[in-house]
């Protein structure tokens, strides 16, 4: 089975600009995560998706924000850059709400100058 | 009182010794636990989980143990190989409909030949 695939795996961006990463679960898996990790916040959650409903948030603003498609491929989106987005960015998915194990893609490196 | 591991950011092993890291966990409501390994460049991995109602599990070459009295998880590797270098980060959440991974700050694995 092919793992979780996010894209693009790299990214660089202006201040105020915005981006949309993507991430394709593993087949089957309907719930997906978003997680930022920073070498200072470390690996933080941003937000869960599953059967396109927003089902937990972490405390993140609302520039940042996400979606669900009807395939369980999910986007991510952060409006108004701020340096400090600079972080990777983290995709996971698990089987069904109640299955816990939780895999992770390899992530998007987005860079804000 | 019982003793319990410090947590250490990094450790240094030889290769072919037993390594043991130390992970404090913050809720007492979590009830499921992970442990991940996270090479450079790479999205955290999933090494071994374990839930509230248990105190040990064992898997290839790993143990995790759980102490709910004092919250503290340690991930024991058998015989650290080389390919064991990495940062290891021990997660926690809570309740299948309010699953959000909270993870530690991580440890850096070195093995040294």
């Amino acid at each position: 089975k092919a793992g979780v695939t996010q894209t693009p795996r790299y990214l660089i961006k202006t201040r105020g600009q915005q981006v949309t990463l993507s991430c394709s679960p593993i087949s089957g898996h309907r719930s997906v995560s978003w997680y930022q990790q920073t070498p200072g916040q470390g690996l933080q959650f941003l937000f869960e998706y599953f059967s396109e409903t927003q089902r937990n948030k972490g405390n993140f603003p609302g520039r940042f924000s996400g979606r669900q498609f009807s395939n369980s491929r999910s986007e991510m989106n952060v409006s108004t850059l701020e340096l400090g987005d600079s972080a990777l960015y983290l995709c996971a998915s698990r089987g069904t709400i109640g299955t816990d194990t939780q895999y992770f893609g390899p992530g998007t490196r987005l860079t804000v100058l | 009182g019982e003793s319990v591991g410090l947590h250490l950011p990094t450790l240094s092993v030889q290769e072919g010794d037993n390594s043991i890291i130390n992970c404090a966990y913050s809720n007492s409501a979590s009830d499921y636990f992970i442990w991940y390994k996270q090479e450079s460049g790479k999205g955290p991995q999933f090494i071994i989980d374990i839930r509230s109602n248990m105190d040990k599990r064992q898997g290839q070459r790993v143990t995790v143990l759980l102490n709910k009295t004092v919250k503290h998880l340690s991930l024991q590797i058998a015989a650290t190989q080389p390919g064991d270098s990495a940062v290891y980060f021990c997660a926690e959440t809570w309740g299948a409909n309010d699953y959000k991974l909270s993870f530690g700050a991580g440890t850096t694995v070195t093995v040294r030949a």
